[in-house]
């Protein structure tokens, strides 16, 4: 089933912060975040692979409640290049993905 | 490395014609999937693969059929396309930890 993400768009101005919010409705064995720029392919942000566990990826952090099935993605000082739509994805088990519908990030200089 | 290929970039089909797009990847790696990805929908799982000779349908597959003769190709084929099957293709494989690396993309257009 489909992770639903929230919002659905942001519009930030540089240097603020943002929170992308996913959840699932069935047991997650790990949460990946992707970001996409327009025209472009997904690319890969990070793997959340342990309940509760925090990780970073310059000033893009994410953490992982396995309890409540959820992932927050925490963009800090937000920057110009960090426009684009972010996707998680939820493995549900057998190495499968199953994407959100996306949260399109807009960064204003 | 080239990473993940595919081709075409840009497709132009009528009603009921068929096609192959082809993907390639360079890294080695056991599973290889393809996507579709419609405005508002995120991406899709069409079909997948977990090595080479093996394939199993993910939550899209209908319409759609794929074949995995090498471990760096995957092979998605449309026998006799419909309007509905206009979207962007993406192919990706991934490595054990399932982190994905993904292809540029095929514009399909089905008129």
């Amino acid at each position: 089933q489909q992770p639903v993400q929230s919002p659905q768009a942001v519009i930030l101005r540089e240097g603020e912060d943002a929170v992308i919010n996913c959840s699932s409705s069935k047991a997650l064995y790990s949460v990946h975040w992707y970001r996409q720029k327009h025209g472009e392919a997904p690319v890969f942000l990070m793997i959340l692979l342990k309940g509760g566990e925090q990780k970073g990826h310059e000033k893009i952090s994410a953490s992982f409640n396995e309890k409540k099935q959820q992932s927050s993605l925490y963009l800090t000082a937000s920057q110009l290049s960090y426009s684009g739509t972010y996707f998680c994805g939820t493995d549900q088990g057998a190495q499968k993905l199953v994407f959100g519908q996306g949260t399109r990030l807009t960064i204003n200089p | 490395n080239a990473g993940v290929t595919q081709t075409p970039k840009f497709r132009v089909l009528k009603t009921g014609q068929s096609m192959t797009l082809l993907c390639a990847q360079d890294m080695n790696h056991e599973y290889m999937y393809w996507y579709r990805q419609d405005p508002g929908m995120g991406l899709r799982l069409i079909h997948y693969s977990v090595g080479e000779g093996t394939t199993a349908k993910g939550e899209v597959p209908d319409g759609y059929n794929v074949s995995r003769l090498k471990k760096q190709n995957f092979l998605l084929g449309l026998e006799s396309a419909a309007p509905s099957q206009t979207s962007v293709y993406f192919c990706a494989s991934s490595n054990p930890l399932n982190e994905q690396f993904f292809g540029p993309g095929t514009r399909l257009t089905v008129l």
